[in-house]
């Protein structure tokens, strides 16, 4: 069945340096993704999303960049801080409002 | 905005015993969904409501979960009798129709 996934189950980064957490989905009509971040003990908070008309898409410290030819989504988190230590989650959408698709998450621990 | 309320934030029962879970989303977010997230997994989808009406329930252990939003804001999720596999984080979210989710922070079911 389609599904969404993650190359990578941990990813360790120096607190300052540039994280990059990859996400592969199978789906080629999926039109939305989002990315969510995790904390222990708390629901899965939206960062940023991107329809399927974009390749990239910036916010505060985070970019996703979506590439459709290798159905292939990336979230970027500049200045890696303390803070940003959590699992992340990528989902995906295969039209309008059918519900989201969630892969099994990285785990980003971030070293001071 | 206040977020998604959920209660109880943990709940431990015995196997068969019977557990219900209570949701209070967004004020004014029409699309309701129940997830199951077990340990180290991304978030399954349960049931999604539009309004108080039911849009998917296609992996609803229906045998044993129960859910309902009968005027359309609260929603309540059921599990009688529960079994050992049903430990897991009750997740609960609401959505502006076609937007991306905003999660409350669950509750944690331990079946022992």
């Amino acid at each position: 069945g389609e599904s969404v996934g993650l190359h990578l189950p941990t990813l360790s980064v120096q607190e300052g340096d540039n994280s990059i957490i990859n996400c592969a989905y199978s789906n080629s009509a999926s039109d939305y993704f989002i990315w969510y971040k995790q904390e222990s003990g708390k629901g899965p908070q939206f960062i940023i999303d991107i329809r399927s008309n974009m390749d990239k898409r910036q916010g505060q410290r985070v970019t996703v960049l979506l590439n459709k030819t290798v159905k292939h989504l990336s979230l970027q988190i500049a200045a890696t801080q303390p803070g940003d230590s959590a699992v992340y989650f990528c989902a995906e959408n295969f039209s309008g409002n059918t519900p989201l698709v969630f892969g099994k998450g990285t785990r980003l621990s971030v070293i001071a | 905005e206040a977020g998604v309320a959920q209660s109880p934030r943990y709940k431990i029962i015995e196997k068969r015993q019977s557990v219900a879970f209570w949701c209070n989303p967004i004020s004014g977010h029409a699309t309701l969904y129940w997830y199951q997230q077990i340990l180290g997994q991304g978030p399954k989808l349960l049931i999604q409501f539009q309004n108080n009406g039911v849009v998917d329930d296609s992996q609803l252990p229906k045998d044993r979960f129960s859910a309902e939003r009968l005027k359309g804001v609260d929603s309540t999720l059921k599990i009688q009798p529960a079994k050992l596999e049903d430990s897991a984080v009750y997740l609960c979210a609401s959505s502006l129709v076609g937007q991306g989710l905003h999660f409350g922070n669950g509750t944690r079911l331990t079946v022992t």
